[in-house]
């Protein structure tokens, strides 16, 4: 299987900054990669695909990168509706597996 | 519009099976695969599997090869994932999940909690 390493645990910003997450695979997944939002007591929400393409209706402020194994969620100008855990998805091989999670507070 | 409406929540005894359901609508049932996916409380997401609602054809994660069996019934446009031989460790929110119009879960259900307790 194919390990995804999410980081940081976890993470608190203040409203206004900049904020970055990572996901190291465990092998090339050829940009194959998916980052999603979960809301307390929701289901998660698509953010980013292709690792670097914007879902539709999410907001500009959240970008992706990366290739090869290694790849990023940025968020620009934080806001207080970002309170998430975030968790990214490498969708290259079976079984799709799923980065440990983010959980991003405001300071 | 695209909708996955699951079942409710289950509370079941150790050693006993349930089957919950992902009841879908706003598109051909048969068009696109539903994953399932297991979220224990705090934890991360776990990929159970997935189901071909046209073929009925299943992949599994090795993990949950003999704990999850997925079915459809396409007349009711629903597919189901009974759990067997359930322990605490089953205790989770489970989600079913389409990808409809690219290559990562842009359709989720609200989820459902099986409890498993004595």
């Amino acid at each position: 299987d194919i390990q995804m390493t999410q980081s940081p645990a976890s993470l608190s910003a203040s409203l206004g900054e900049t904020v970055t997450i990572e996901c190291l695979a465990s092998e090339d997944i050829y940009s194959n990669l998916a980052w999603y939002q979960q809301k307390p007591g929701k289901s998660p929400q698509l953010l980013i695909y292709y690792a670097n393409s914007l879902n539709d209706g999410v907001p500009s402020r959240f970008s992706g990168s990366g290739s090869g194994t290694q790849y990023s969620l940025k968020i620009n100008s934080l806001q207080s509706e970002d309170v998430s855990i975030y968790f990214c998805q490498q969708n290259y091989d079976s079984p799709f597996t799923f980065g440990s999670g983010t959980k991003l507070e405001i300071k | 519009q695209v909708q996955l409406q699951q079942s409710g929540a289950e509370l079941t005894k150790p050693g006993s099976s349930v089957k919950i359901s992902c009841k879908a609508s706003g598109y051909t049932f048969t068009s696109y695969d539903i994953s399932w996916i297991k979220q224990r409380p705090g934890q991360a997401l776990e990929w159970i599997g997935a189901i071909n609602p046209g073929s009925g054809g299943t992949g599994y994660n090795e993990k949950f090869k003999g704990k999850a069996t997925l079915t459809v019934d396409k007349s009711s446009s629903t597919a189901f994932m009974q759990l067997s031989s359930l322990t605490p460790e089953d205790t989770a929110v489970y989600y079913c999940a389409m990808a409809v119009t690219i290559a990562a879960l842009d359709y989720w259900g609200q989820g459902v909690m099986v409890t498993v307790s004595s």
